[in-house]
């Protein structure tokens, strides 16, 4: 298994510029998660999905920031406008099921580093 | 509300010297544990959980870390470092049967060789 992917590893752009992060969570996973890094603010929970529904996005920071999960073997995170205050690295991770009660280890991909000029 | 609190920011060891790293939680309920573990550059890695069952939970590496219910602690240690041990730990917690994963701040542990 590959393991979660996610594309691009590192983007720099302008602030002011739609920046869009992708994921592939593992095959057979039903829950994907996005998390933001910071030196500050640490990891932080922004979204989750279950079987491609938004769970939870209390986390995601303001109306620029939007998820969406079209099937279930991909996510994106998107950001529009970008600023300079989003320069972060994003996880995306992914377990199972965790509404069935099985198992709910999360599996993290290498991460995104965005930096916004 | 539910919550994960590390007690140190940044540890300083000598190779061979023992660890702990404390981590305490907040939650109503069965609750999950976790600690990951993030070396430089790299994204974050299981190093073990618990779910239920034996309090002490072994995982990679040597490390291993203790549920004690009483105390809402699920601390880390492993009685000897290597200094590719250096990386950042998070302990973390989600409710048993589904929920989101809550992570803490995170330990910066440094070990000189």
């Amino acid at each position: 298994d590959a393991g979660v992917i996610q594309s691009p590893r590192h983007e720099v752009t302008e602030m002011g510029q739609e920046v869009t992060l992708r994921c592939k969570p593992i095959s057979g996973h039903n829950s994907l998660f996005w998390y933001r890094q910071t030196m500050m603010r640490g990891l932080e929970l922004l979204i989750y999905f279950n079987n491609n529904v938004p769970i939870d996005d209390s986390g995601m920071p303001e109306d620029r920031f939007s998820a969406k999960m079209p099937n279930a073997s991909f996510s994106t995170l998107k950001i529009q406008p970008s600023e300079p205050r989003d320069s972060a690295v994003y996880f995306c991770a992914s377990s199972t099921d965790l509404l069935a009660g099985v198992n709910n280890e999360q599996f993290f991909g290498p991460g995104t580093r965005l930096t916004v000029l | 509300a539910q919550s994960v609190s590390q007690h140190n920011h940044h540890v300083i060891l000598s190779e061979a010297a023992s660890l702990e790293l404390g981590c305490n939680y907040s939650y109503g309920g069965t609750v999950n544990l976790f600690w990951y573990v993030q070396y430089p550059g790299q994204h974050l890695q299981l190093l073990l959980k618990y779910f239920s069952g034996d309090p002490l939970v072994k995982g990679i590496k040597g490390f291993e870390a203790e549920f004690i219910k009483s105390k809402f602690s699920f601390n880390l240690r492993k009685p000897s470092v290597q200094w590719s041990d250096t990386a950042e730990y998070f302990c973390a917690a989600s409710r048993n049967q589904g929920g989101k994963l809550i992570f803490g701040q995170g330990t910066e542990l440094s070990v000189k060789p």
